[in-house]
């Protein structure tokens, strides 16, 4: 079974750190590119960032730009989101998420499955 | 930056009727675009992509259309768990652009 587990969530302050982690399993994790999606509590999905399944090419929403880190070991089959600078506003929950592949073809930019997300509260 | 506008916010049905879904983007996405089913306390579930393909075990009931800025998702006939929220979604490869529309929340009249 497809499993995606996220953890690190918790309470910050702002100007704060905080590291996420996404544990993988029943796939193969290396060949799957990845991604991050946030939710903010009561509010739509926001993209963050992604990553290829080698960890060669990156991408990050424009609001996390030089803020956040996304990274990947493939040994370990875990995924990893570095966010730094933290502001109230990226208070939500993080989901990881693997880009879709079906029937042998992967599509980049659509997202399933997803894990069940960790909550980042950003408070003073 | 690609907007999505979803409509209406809340559509209040019975079980066994057909739901309509909207979704208009603010310039064309081409067939780009997916929905996505949310359930309260859950993560959410990709139901269709490229505009009219059903992912992997997702019933028949739901579907699909449009293209360019005007999209449908269409419930043929409501099933109880079928209450839930529901997002459109674009990709744009490059520049990467993965935006969400703000969702429509499917309620049991």
């Amino acid at each position: 079974e497809v499993q995606l587990v996220e953890s690190g969530g918790g309470l910050v302050q702002p100007g704060g750190s905080l590291r996420l982690s996404c544990a993988a399993s029943g796939f193969t994790f290396s060949s799957y590119e990845m991604n991050w999606v946030r939710q903010a509590p009561g509010k739509g999905l926001e993209w963050v960032s992604y990553i290829s399944s080698s960890g060669s090419t990156i991408y990050y929403a424009d609001s996390v730009k030089g803020r956040f880190t996304i990274s990947r070991d493939n040994a370990k089959n875990s995924l990893y989101l570095q966010m730094n600078s933290l502001r109230a506003e990226d208070t939500a929950v993080y989901y990881c998420a693997s880009t879709f592949c079906s029937g042998g073809s992967c599509y980049s930019g659509w997202f399933d499955p997803w894990g069940q997300g960790t909550l980042v509260t950003v408070s003073s | 930056e690609i907007v999505l506008t979803q409509s209406p916010a809340t559509l209040s049905l019975s079980p066994g009727e057909r739901a309509t879904l909207s979704c208009r983007a603010s310039q064309s996405v081409s067939s780009y675009l997916a929905w996505y089913q949310q359930k309260p306390g859950q993560a959410p579930r990709l139901l269709i992509y490229d505009a009219s393909n059903r992912a992997t075990g997702i019933p028949a009931r739901f579907s699909g259309s449009g293209s360019g800025t005007d999209f449908t998702l269409t419930i043929s006939s409501l099933e109880p768990e079928d209450f839930a929220v529901y997002y459109c979604q674009q990709r744009s490869n490059w520049p990467p652009e993965y935006t969400f529309g703000q969702g429509t929340k499917l309620e049991i009249k």
